[in-house]
C-alpha cells in the first residue's frame, strides 16, 4: 500500500462545476500537507498549503482531517484553465524530514 | 522569481552509456532534490542534498549517483544507463528556513534509454 494515495481519475467536469479530490496518508507522523498542480508536460508548482483549520484561496479550499488521515481539495466554479493533475504532498519527520508525493489526480474541465 | 534550470529537456542515450543530468538554481537554496516521475507512480525521490558536498539517498538510489560541488548546482549521474531508467527526471530546490517547505521544480528532462 502506498503511503500517500490519490484517486487517479480522470475527473471530467463541465465548466462551472464544483469538484473535490481526496488524498489519504498512512503515516501518523505526517505533519505538513500541500497540494501541487502540474500542467501537462510541465513541472509541478505549489498550489496551496493545507492546515487543520482549513484554508481558502479564491475558488480553492483545502482541508485536513488528522483523525481520518486525509486531505481534500475543493474547486468551485471550475474553469477550463483548471485542467491539470493535482498532486497531494505529505511531509513527515521521522528521524529526518521526508517528502512524499501522491501519484496525482487528473482533472479535465470541459466547455 | 525562483528559477531552477535543467541542462536538457530531452535526451536519448544508449544502454550502458554514462549520463549526466545537471540542475542549477539561482535562489541560494540549501536543499536540492532529484526525482523521477513515471505514470501511475508519481514522483519518487532518488537523492537529495542539504548542503554542498552532502548527499542523502532517497527511495530509489540504485543505479544513480549525485554530485554537489557548488551550492547552486546538483548533478545526477547514471553510471551505466539501462532501459528501465527511461523516465522524466525533475530537479527541485527549497530553502532550509522556508516554513512551507515549498519545492521549486525545474522543467524536467525526459530521458529515453534505447
Amino acid at each position: 500500500r502506498k503511503e500517500v494515495e490519490q484517486d487517479p481519475g480522470p475527473f471530467n467536469v463541465p465548466e462551472g462545476a464544483t469538484v473535490a479530490f481526496n488524498c489519504t496518508y498512512s503515516n501518523s507522523a505526517s505533519q505538513s500537507f500541500f497540494w501541487y498542480r502540474q500542467d501537462c508536460r510541465k513541472e509541478p508548482k505549489l498550489l496551496m498549503s493545507v492546515y487543520s483549520s482549513g484554508n481558502e484561496d479564491g475558488r480553492f479550499t483545502a482541508q485536513l482531517n488528522r483523525a481520518s488521515q486525509y486531505i481534500s481539495l475543493l474547486i468551485r466554479d471550475s474553469k477550463l484553465s483548471d485542467s491539470a493533475t493535482y498532486l497531494c504532498v505529505v511531509i513527515r519527520n521521522t528521524g529526518g524530514f521526508k517528502t512524499i508525493f501522491g501519484a496525482g489526480t487528473r482533472l479535465f474541465v470541459k466547455a | 522569481d525562483v528559477k531552477v534550470t535543467q541542462s536538457s529537456r530531452y535526451l536519448v542515450k544508449r544502454t550502458g552509456e554514462k549520463v549526466f543530468l545537471e540542475c542549477v538554481q539561482d535562489m541560494d537554496h540549501e536543499n536540492m532534490f532529484w526525482y523521477r516521475q513515471d505514470p501511475g507512480l508519481g514522483l519518487r525521490l532518488i537523492y537529495f542534498s542539504y548542503d554542498v558536498k552532502m548527499k542523502e539517498k532517497g527511495d530509489i538510489p540504485e543505479g544513480y549517483s549525485v554530485s554537489r560541488e557548488k551550492k547552486e548546482r546538483f548533478s545526477l549521474i547514471l553510471e551505466s544507463a539501462s532501459t528501465n531508467q527511461t523516465s522524466m527526471y525533475l530537479c527541485a530546490s527549497s530553502g532550509q528556513f522556508n516554513p512551507s517547505y515549498e519545492q521549486y521544480f525545474g522543467p524536467g528532462t525526459r530521458l529515453t534509454v534505447t
